[in-house]
């Protein structure tokens, strides 16, 4: 059975300060991953996804992830983060052969400093 | 495109009633939504996948007499916690494929049950 891990479950950075979320998994196949933001009270709202192709994949808001196979990591990066970007955050993996099931990370709550 | 809708965004019933949670997908046909449940500060636990005309599969340890399930139509499935008690107070937010390859899922905004 697949797996996802997310190391960090409280990070705090400054605004403008560079962002790097964690994110490990297991999974016996290519997986597909995908990140997912959380505001308080609300569902999620896909930031980017991978299935294939170009291991640097572009999301939205400035977010970037890079799939590593050798380390099975899909860590999360922005260059500047915003006190908008303050939420929680949730690493998935999907099966590729059964549509839409995922496994969810226990997430990691952004804090950001003024 | 790929909005996902839930109704009602919040409840609070006593102990012992029914609550039914709606999740339409209001663009798109979806025949396959799940339902997640969220304790604060914790992730998602997927409940049971809904495929339309067909029975919901539940995941182990889920009460499918407890929290029923039907999805009658192909922007339409409902999540009915029957007899409610406050260990169901939760988060319930539910999730809707528009179809292969993508295997992308739309999540709604979900639904907050608070059981008194």
């Amino acid at each position: 059975a697949q797996s996802v891990t997310q190391p960090d479950i409280h990070i705090t950075v400054s605004e403008g300060a560079s962002l790097e979320l964690r994110c490990n998994y297991s999974y016996g196949a290519t997986p597909y991953l995908f990140w997912y933001v959380q505001s308080p009270g609300q569902g999620l709202q896909l930031l980017l996804k991978y299935f294939s192709g170009d291991t640097l994949v572009q999301g939205i808001k400035g977010f970037e992830a890079e799939f590593k196979r050798s380390q099975s990591s899909f860590n999360l990066r922005k260059p500047s983060v915003h006190w908008s970007d303050a939420a929680e955050y949730f690493c998935a993996v999907g099966l590729n052969t059964n549509a839409g099931k995922s496994t969810f990370g226990d997430g990691t709550t952004l804090t950001v400093k003024p | 495109g790929a909005v996902v809708s839930q109704h009602p965004s919040w409840v609070i019933c006593k102990s012992g009633t029914s609550v039914k949670i709606e999740c339409r997908s209001l663009d798109f046909q979806a025949t396959t939504m799940f339902w997640y449940r969220q304790f604060p500060k914790q992730s998602l636990m997927l409940m049971a996948t809904s495929n339309e005309g067909s029975k919901a599969t539940y995941e182990q340890g889920v009460e499918k007499d407890k929290f029923l399930i039907n999805h009658a139509s192909l922007t339409l499935s409902t999540l009915t916690v029957t007899s409610a008690h406050p260990e169901d107070s939760s988060f319930y937010i539910c999730s809707a494929i528009p179809g292969l390859p993508s295997n992308e899922q739309f999540f709604g905004p979900g639904t907050r049950l608070t059981v008194l």
